[in-house]
């Protein structure tokens, strides 16, 4: 199975702020990544699919990056609205898709 | 609008079974891949199964090969998850979701439901 690997685990940031998010996929998955943000008690909501494909109705703060075993998700200007967890998942070995373990992004 | 909006969830025993539903709207069901995925108590998600979109095609995370079963009703749009054999780390949320149409990916989530297994 692919394994995941994001990083942080959790960062602290102010509103206003540049913040990039990693993920390392343990072989090479080409651009078959994609990005969600997850608040408490809510269901996961896609930002980014193809690795850097914005999905429709996401604003353009949220960017993602990278290619085969490296991946950036940033985003430009932190809003209150975005303190969120945020999780990759790699659906290149679509036999079964792995998800990153999350990162929690947490007001400073 | 798409609408997922799963059904069933709820405390069983041990080695019981459970059946979870989720109704689809808002999209043309019978052409999409469909998946659930599950989340424990403030842990991290994890992918469960998908199934094609004429039903003929199942794939299963191997921790709930030979015990899960995902099937659909394009005729109702209704996708089904028949959990058995049911262990305490089954313990989680469970979401049904919707695959990007023509892509191995994940779109839309419905809100979720919870299954205790204790």
């Amino acid at each position: 199975a692919i394994q995941m690997t994001q990083s942080p685990s959790s960062l602290s940031a102010s509103v206003g702020d540049r913040v990039t998010i990693t993920c390392r996929a343990s072989q090479d998955i080409r651009n078959d990544l994609g990005w969600f943000q997850q608040k408490p008690g809510k269901a996961p909501m896609l930002l980014i699919y193809s690795a850097s494909i914005l999905q429709s109705g996401v604003p353009s703060r949220f960017s993602g990056g990278g290619s085969g075993t490296d991946f950036t998700l940033t985003i430009s200007s932190l809003q209150p609205e975005d303190f969120a967890t945020y999780y990759c998942l790699q659906d290149h070995n679509y036999l079964a898709l792995t998800f990153g373990g999350g990162t929690k992004v947490e007001i400073k | 609008e798409v609408q997922l909006v799963e059904s069933g969830g709820g405390l069983v025993q041990p080695g019981g079974s459970r059946r979870l539903s989720c109704a689809a709207s808002g999209f043309t069901f019978s052409r999409y891949w469909m998946h659930w995925v599950r989340q424990a108590p403030g842990k991290g998600l994890v992918w469960v199964a998908r199934l094609k979109p004429d039903g003929t095609g199942t794939d299963y995370a191997d921790s709930v090969k030979g015990r899960f079963t995902i099937s659909r009703d394009n005729a109702k749009n209704t996708l089904s998850l028949q959990m058995n054999s049911l262990r305490a780390e089954d313990t989680a949320v469970y979401y049904c979701a919707r695959g990007i149409y023509g892509h191995s990916g994940i779109d839309y989530w419905g809100q979720g439901t919870l299954v205790t297994v204790s």
